[in-house]
């Protein structure tokens, strides 16, 4: 089976600009999960989506938001882009509620200037 | 009481040797504490996952101890080679990680010189 795919890999933005990411899951996992990474922070869980539905927020401002289609496949998309904003951002998808394991994507990183 | 604090920040391991890094949690509501391994430019990838009803997982050279009422688990990594030099997140959520928010810890940048 194929891996979680994010594209594009890397984005340059400018302050003000918004962005928009794209996630594709494993085949078949229906439960897609996004992180902000960054050195200081860490990974910080952003929001989860599953059938549609945005299951779980993290403590993000509501310039981030996401949503998930039918095939599953998610959007994430940051409006107004501050500096702080620049990060990796990853994808993580997961088979079923029972087991809980999430496979990550290599990430976009995303540089703000 | 969200956190889970993570240590070492950094380790240095001679081949061959073993590799042990420890988190702590705060949350009893946490049932599902995964390891995840990073190389640089790659996304975390899963090593191996233990849930509250056992107190030791083994996955080739990787074993989870997990001490409930201390509310700490670990990773030791036997046998360290520099192949398994990456960095590394313990993680922690509940629901038995069916909700998809894991929170992590900052993470350990192994080196294991050869």
């Amino acid at each position: 089976k194929a891996g979680v795919t994010q594209t594009p890999r890397y984005l340059i933005k400018t302050r003000g600009q918004q962005v928009t990411l794209s996630c594709s899951p494993i085949s078949g996992h229906r439960s897609v999960s996004w992180y902000q990474q960054t050195p200081g922070q860490g990974l910080q869980f952003l929001f989860e989506y599953f059938s549609e539905t945005q299951r779980n927020k993290g403590n993000f401002p509501g310039r981030f938001s996401g949503r998930q289609f039918s095939n599953s496949r998610s959007e994430m998309n940051v409006s107004t882009l501050e500096l702080g904003d620049s990060a990796l951002y990853l994808c993580a998808s997961s088979w079923d509620k029972r087991s809980g394991e999430q496979y990550f994507g290599p990430g976009t990183r995303l540089t703000v200037t | 009481q969200q956190q889970v604090k993570q240590s070492p920040q950094s380790l240095i391991v001679q081949k061959g040797g073993i590799s042990i890094i420890n988190c702590a949690y705060e949350n009893t509501a946490f049932d599902y504490f995964p390891w995840y391994q990073q190389f640089p430019g790659k996304g975390p990838a899963l090593l191996i996952a233990i849930r509250p009803d056992v107190s030791e997982k083994k996955e080739g050279r990787f074993t989870i101890s997990f001490n409930k009422s201390a509310k700490q688990f670990s990773l030791h990594i036997m046998d360290s080679q520099p192949g398994d030099s990456a960095t590394y997140f313990c993680a922690a959520s509940g629901m038995g990680g069916s909700q998809g928010n894991l929170i992590f810890g900052k993470g350990t940048k192994l080196s294991v010189k050869p």
